[in-house]
């Protein structure tokens, strides 16, 4: 049974950087792609980025210039880093993977809040 | 970016009912297209991919099709599990995008 588990700070100031770390429990991080996405309080999904098990990126170009996403095989993790955040960036948090082009499998979501 | 655009944006059924909700992409996609179920909550889960192959696990009452730019998720008889908000996405070229859901209520 595959799982996912974020996990990192709930509240994070603005201007500072929002770190997050998805735990992949089930099935090894090798031969697949991981994702993040993200939802707004009571809005709809947003797509912020993927990588491989090599370490190739794939990030959406709104959030490009703030966003590291990384991978530790030997740890069966991978991370998000997002700087200079603002309240826009209040949202839940969610890791998914497995394919390329399809999120077969989710996380339970964190929701991380901007706010001084 | 592509624009998916799901119609309707709520709709109200009751269990037995068959539905069908529509996703139009703003240019053509091939049959790059994805639906996801969301509970309030919860994670969303995916349903169909590559706009109809339907995962497993995932009972046989839900189905998806279409290709370019029109795409259908039907639910041939509701349950009450299968009230909740639905989701298509477009994989076709990132930044990959979502739809803005549809809401699916009981009436």
């Amino acid at each position: 049974q595959v799982q996912l588990q974020e996990s990192g700070p709930g509240l994070v100031k603005p201007s500072e950087t929002l770190s997050l770390t998805c735990t992949v429990n089930g099935v090894p991080i090798s031969g697949y792609y991981w994702s993040w996405i993200r939802q707004s309080p009571g809005k709809g999904l947003e797509w912020i980025g993927y990588i491989s098990d090599s370490g190739s990126t794939n990030y959406n170009p709104s959030l490009k210039s703030r966003l590291t996403i990384s991978v530790d095989t030997s740890k069966n993790q991978f991370s998000l880093h997002l700087t200079s955040v603002t309240t826009a960036d209040t949202a839940v948090y969610y890791c998914a993977g497995r394919g390329r082009r399809q999120c077969n499998n989710w996380g339970q979501g964190t929701l991380v809040t901007v706010s001084s | 970016d592509i624009q998916m655009t799901q119609s309707p944006s709520s709709l109200s059924a009751s269990v037995g009912d068959r539905v069908t909700i529509t996703c139009r992409a703003s240019q053509s996609i091939s049959s790059y297209s994805n639906w996801y179920q969301q509970h309030p909550g919860k994670a969303p889960k995916l349903l169909i991919a590559a706009a109809s192959a339907l995962q497993s696990e995932v009972p046989s009452r839900f189905s998806g099709g279409g290709s370019g730019t029109d795409f259908t998720l039907t639910i041939s008889s509701l349950q009450p599990e299968d009230f909740a908000t639905y989701y298509c996405q477009q994989t076709y070229t990132t930044p990959y995008t979502f739809g803005q859901g549809t809401k699916l209520e009981i009436k």
